[in-house]
């Protein structure tokens, strides 16, 4: 059983804070790793997929890195917007068709 | 932009009745998941799906589950005799073919949320 943990459960911050979330995953058998946010009736929506250690990718004010050597993800999102609200998933894929997923940080803005 | 799209939004059907929840994937896209969440929990591998067959499946994909592609856009889930446990937000997921690793991106549908009473 691949055993995918994200921390912290949930956060709350205020608009205009800057902050991160860690996900962490098996060291062996990686292939990729991805980040999801999903806001509530919606669809999970793909921010990054993750394949090299020390990648480092950047999507307007979110950005992610990645160490699969030590088997860990940091998110950061700078200058929270309460339009940030939302629950952050990581999922690990190794090699196989399924993503294993964590149990996701909810993180609520407050303006 | 496409998407991947899910009926019925909610569904609530009493134990041991069969249910169909419907997908339709991204029109170019030619693997399928199910995936499923029960509340408070993790979200769940189920099934894959790619030409045709059963490429992968977890072990809570027994008997009581099964997929079809009854033509060239649906992808549904079949529950034969529902449990009170089967109770859950499912959803449907598909990718592309591709040797790009970066390219390995699942998009999701918004979920069906299946109760059981």
């Amino acid at each position: 059983i691949l055993n995918v943990e994200q921390s912290p459960q949930s956060l709350h911050v205020q608009e205009g804070d800057s902050t991160n979330f860690t996900c962490s995953f098996p060291s062996s058998n990686f292939y990729a790793l991805h980040w999801y946010r999903w806001e509530t009736a919606k669809s999970p929506e793909a921010l990054f997929v993750m394949t090299l250690n020390g990648d480092e990718k950047k999507k307007g004010r979110i950005s992610a890195t990645l160490n699969t050597k030590e088997g860990y993800s940091y998110l950061y999102i700078k200058g929270s917007q309460p339009e940030d609200s939302a629950t952050y998933l990581c999922a690990f894929n190794n090699a196989g068709n399924m993503l294993t997923f964590g149990g996701g940080t909810r993180l609520m803005v407050k303006p | 932009e496409p998407e991947v799209t899910q009926t019925p939004s909610h569904q609530v059907t009493q134990m041991g009745q069969e249910v169909i929840l419907r997908c339709v994937p991204i029109s170019n896209h030619l693997y399928f998941y199910w995936y499923r969440q029960i509340l408070g929990q993790k979200v769940e591998f189920l099934v894959s799906f790619y030409n045709n067959e059963i490429s992968e499946k977890s072990e809570i994909f027994d008997d009581q589950f099964s997929v079809e592609r009854p033509d060239g856009s649906n992808f549904t889930l079949k529950i034969r005799s529902t449990k009170l446990e089967d109770s859950a937000m499912y959803f449907c997921a598909s990718r592309q073919r591709t040797s790009a690793l970066a390219s390995n991106e699942q998009f999701f549908g918004p979920g069906t949320r299946l109760t059981v009473l």
